[in-house]
């Protein structure tokens, strides 16, 4: 969506391999999400960041996922040692001041 | 019992007719509601929010609020077939000042010209 991007638009990794999903924001936004959207589901909440702050990581599935926000501006959610389970979309989001959300344009993960 | 439920479908309307899409969600002191359009491959676009009991009016599209029964309801009108996609619902997590969404799995609408 317009005002976030995010890289790559589509991922292939081998099972036990390392990834890297970034999210950029348009300047001067504050607030951050990704969420995990699997096929048929709707999105769940992984990580939330105030600027640099994460202020909420309740969402993040297991000890194998980590993001940092470490200038409040551009986010990336790595995933350490993929398993089959991890396909999905990874959407970041940005809030609004009606507390509605834009979406990136997200990255699917597919893990082989 | 999940938190915000919808029926997934498929929900399937003649064009020009009222489609009708409810959700209902299990937290009594939930204050915020959205609705969420998504397009196959596409990610969510909001269309709506209502935080009061009643209606709410966009164009074609109303949102209806009942928060003793604790449901939400999408209405819209003269359907189109560039309306077929799929409805989340969404619940902001009470007590949360991130503005942390609940979602349901969605409703999938399809309008038959």
């Amino acid at each position: 969506g317009a005002g976030v991007s995010q890289s790559p638009r589509y991922k292939v990794a081998k099972r036990g391999q390392d990834v890297a999903l970034r999210c950029d924001p348009i300047s001067g936004h504050v607030s951050l999400f990704w969420y995990q959207q699997a096929l048929g589901q709707g999105p769940e909440f992984l990580t939330y960041f105030q600027n640099e702050a994460q202020l909420d990581k309740s969402g993040l599935p297991s000890d194998r996922f980590f993001a940092e926000r470490p200038e409040g501006s551009v986010s990336t959610l790595k995933i350490q040692r993929t398993q089959q389970e991890d396909s999905a979309v990874y959407l970041c989001a940005l809030r609004g001041v009606d507390y509605g959300y834009t979406f990136g344009s997200g990255t699917r993960l597919t893990v082989v | 019992q999940k938190e915000v439920e919808q029926n997934s479908g498929p929900l399937s309307v003649p064009e020009g007719a009222i489609a009708s899409l409810n959700c209902t969600y299990s937290d009594r002191g939930s204050q915020s509601f959205f609705w969420y359009r998504q397009y196959s491959g596409k990610s969510p676009e909001l269309i709506m929010f209502i935080y009061s009991n009643g209606d709410k009016e966009d164009g074609r599209f109303t949102a209806q609020l009942n928060k003793a029964s604790q449901y939400v309801s999408l209405l819209i009108r003269d359907s189109q077939p560039s309306d077929s996609a799929t409805y989340l619902c969404a619940v902001g997590v009470r007590g949360s000042n991130t503005g942390k969404l609940i979602f349901g799995q969605g409703t999938t609408l399809q309008v038959k010209p």
